[in-house]
């Protein structure tokens, strides 16, 4: 596609339920990272992909968390048993490589999760 | 470790002054340094990004930074303030060997008075 899709764009759900985040990267981009973004922070790294692989999943919080992505495409974020403090932002980008310093990120919109 | 640190959580300024958001960083390795916009309720935009090539990288909007590495800083600036240019600002920086990780700053929010 043109951009970054991400759904739902808005989520709210209560503790303790299950949510998937879901993630449509760029045609073409091999990589895919996934971040989040608390209220009036910065972005917390999470996870990243290259291909289908994840080479680097270390900002991942708990064992709560997980995420898994379709060959070169499609990626979902599974959040288990939410916590009042998994309410963020949840921000995926994509690049062509994932190569640093060639490493120019098309951000998504975003899934805001609020967790009552 | 590696880190970045952006001085200045909130800086206001009037259109048609200079804006400067200040990024420093750190790390025993060469970095990749980029600054990312963010403006209510949209996308993170990529405003430009040093790579070991020029020192003074020229970005979208009027933009640039100049990376000092002496100082290790990667300082953004804009010769005049528009009143679109409010909007959260981010220092990214990402060191070979660290995969696609790239490390955000905590974000300085611009604001511009007419």
């Amino acid at each position: 596609g043109a951009g970054v899709s991400q759904s739902p764009s808005n989520k709210v759900t209560e503790k303790g339920k299950d949510v998937e985040l879901r993630c449509d990267p760029i045609s073409g981009h091999t990589a895919l990272y996934w971040y989040r973004q608390r209220l009036g922070q910065g972005l917390e790294f999470l996870i990243y992909f290259q291909g289908n692989s994840a080479p680097d999943k270390s900002g991942l919080p708990s064992d709560r968390f997980s995420a898994e992505r379709t060959g070169e495409s499609v990626s979902t974020l599974t959040i288990q048993r939410t916590q009042q403090e998994d309410s963020a932002v949840y921000l995926c980008a994509s690049s062509l490589v994932g190569t640093p310093g060639a490493n120019v990120l098309t951000f998504g919109a975003g899934s805001r999760l609020t967790v009552l | 470790a590696q880190s970045v640190t952006q001085l200045d959580s909130h800086v206001s300024v009037s259109e048609g002054t200079p804006v400067l958001l200040r990024c420093n960083y750190s790390s025993s390795y060469s970095p990749s340094l980029f600054w990312y916009v963010q403006h209510p309720n949209k996308g993170l935009q990529l405003l430009l990004k040093y790579t070991s090539a020029a020192t003074l990288v020229k970005g979208i909007n009027g933009f640039e930074a100049e990376f000092k590495k002496s100082e290790t800083s990667f300082h953004l600036t804009k010769p005049s303030a528009h009143m679109s240019d409010a909007a959260e600002y981010f220092c990214v920086v990402t060191f070979w060997g660290q995969g696609g990780k790239l490390i955000f700053g905590q974000g300085t929010e611009l604001s511009v008075k007419p």
